[in-house]
């Protein structure tokens, strides 16, 4: 078990660029959960996938934002034309059932110029 | 809108002193989980309480859980250095089990 890993780690671009960021959840879980964290605030959902099947989305994920988990197992949020307020520490988190603990990468801290 | 708030937002305590963090939140839930974050990096699991569960403990950890008042309690007992984090509630609700964070409490520890 190598835990939740992000990629990048950080990321820097300038306002207007697309951004991509990976998340590899636990092998075993079937649950991946994508969270935006601002400096002073807790993490904000942004969607969560089931297996392959994205269930849920949060009104913060704008249409800006699109997250794909084609085969189940890793994931990418992107940003298109990115904003300045899009600056922010991107968590991807996993877990197996509905109610277990959800166990969260390092994050994927976004820059944007 | 976020569904829990700790209280205080922050503390500051001495070593060997005991911590106590309080998170309210609004809608009855399935579970309560705390998290612990150091600066600008991920958040570590703590504990997951349940509704129908009272009190946890993990470590030098203890987790109370009061779902008539709709609040729950983190002590860190004998605290040290180390300890020196954010600590979040999250509870999730419904059927989805999504985990909602709330603000945090800021925990120093001066050693």
């Amino acid at each position: 078990d190598t835990g939740v890993s992000q990629d990048p780690r950080h990321k820097i671009t300038k306002r207007g660029q697309n951004v991509t960021f990976r998340c590899d959840p636990i092998s075993e879980h079937n649950r991946l959960y994508w969270y935006r964290q601002t400096l002073g605030q807790g993490p904000e959902f942004l969607t969560y996938f089931q297996n392959e099947a994205q269930l849920e989305k949060s009104r913060l994920l704008s249409d800006r934002f699109s997250a794909e988990r084609p085969k189940g197992s890793f994931s990418t949020l992107e940003i298109q034309r990115t904003e300045q307020g899009d600056s922010a520490m991107y968590l991807c988190a996993s877990s197996g059932l509905a109610a277990d603990t959800q166990y969260f990468g390092p994050g994927t801290r976004l820059t944007v110029l | 809108s976020q569904q829990g708030e700790e209280d205080p937002q922050a503390l500051s305590i001495q070593e060997g002193e005991n911590a106590t963090m309080n998170c309210s939140y609004k809608t009855s839930i399935n579970n309560l989980q705390w998290y612990r974050q150091n600066s600008g990096r991920g958040l570590v699991h703590l504990i997951l309480i349940r509704s129908n569960e009272r009190e946890k403990h993990s470590g030098r950890l203890r987790v109370t859980l009061d779902t008539s008042k709709k609040s729950s309690s983190l002590l860190i007992t004998a605290s040290r250095a180390a300890d020196t984090a954010s600590y979040f509630c999250a509870t999730d609700t419904g059927g989805s089990y999504i985990p909602t964070f709330g603000r945090g409490t800021s925990l120093i520890v001066h050693p």
